[in-house]
């Protein structure tokens, strides 16, 4: 299956830092999803997108659908301790492709 | 349920015995999908059910590997023979038309 191109592979930030990752495709999705996995547990759905250019918030995490439908962003603005995890993209035309994940560690 | 279940939840088998692995999707969600994670890696795609259309197969590893459903309930991957190389977390997701996908906890397969 297709597997959509998301970096950076891994972060290391300190607490407080804001982090940015993105997610890049040669094809073009009808929806972008953004998910959070903890150790031992299946991923969580954090933002879903739906419409080129559309920009969404949920608390301290914003996601943008970009304008050329082939790309997306997660931004974290000030990261705290439990933002530690694996996130994930996913496009979606007809099904889900998801991306390789971004390894977020949050040093105290 | 209100989320997807995925069962077992930990598996140990001897190599070279077959498994089978079960996800109740959430009732109404059209659209199935397993994955696998190995350790520390990303999700690899399996097999990808949508209604009563063909399932797309394009990320069965071998034909040890095979998967059914139902309509739009149950699925079971099953796994013949298995090597140690099986061993990883097998997750299971489930939406509805073009919302979003949900998954279960995972069923975590080791291979002894």
């Amino acid at each position: 299956g297709q597997q959509l191109n998301q970096s950076p592979q891994s972060m290391f930030i300190q607490e407080g830092e804001d982090v940015s990752m993105n997610c890049t495709s040669s094809s073009i999705f009808n929806t972008w999803l953004w998910y959070k996995q903890e150790p031992g547990e299946g991923p969580v759905l954090l933002i879903a997108l739906y419409k080129a250019g559309e920009l969404t918030s949920n608390g301290r995490l914003t996601a943008q659908f970009g304008i050329t439908r082939k790309d997306s962003f997660l931004n974290i603005s000030a990261s705290i301790p439990s933002d530690v995890g694996i996130y994930f993209c996913a496009g979606r035309v007809s099904q889900f492709y998801f991306g390789t994940g971004t390894s977020l560690t949050v040093i105290p | 349920g209100a989320g997807v279940s995925q069962s077992p939840s930990n598996k140990v088998t001897e190599k070279g015995k077959d498994v089978e692995l079960r996800c109740d999707p959430i009732s109404g969600h059209t659209a199935l999908y397993w994955y696998r994670q190995r350790l520390g890696q990303g999700l690899e795609f399996l097999i990808y059910f949508q209604g009563n259309s063909a399932p797309d197969k394009s990320g069965l590893p071998s034909d040890r590997f095979s998967a059914e459903r139902t309509g739009e309930s149950v699925s079971t991957l099953t796994i013949q023979r298995t090597q140690q190389e099986d061993s990883a977390v097998y997750l299971c997701a489930s939406a509805w038309g073009n919302t979003e996908a949900f998954f279960g906890q995972g069923t975590r397969l080791t291979v002894v």
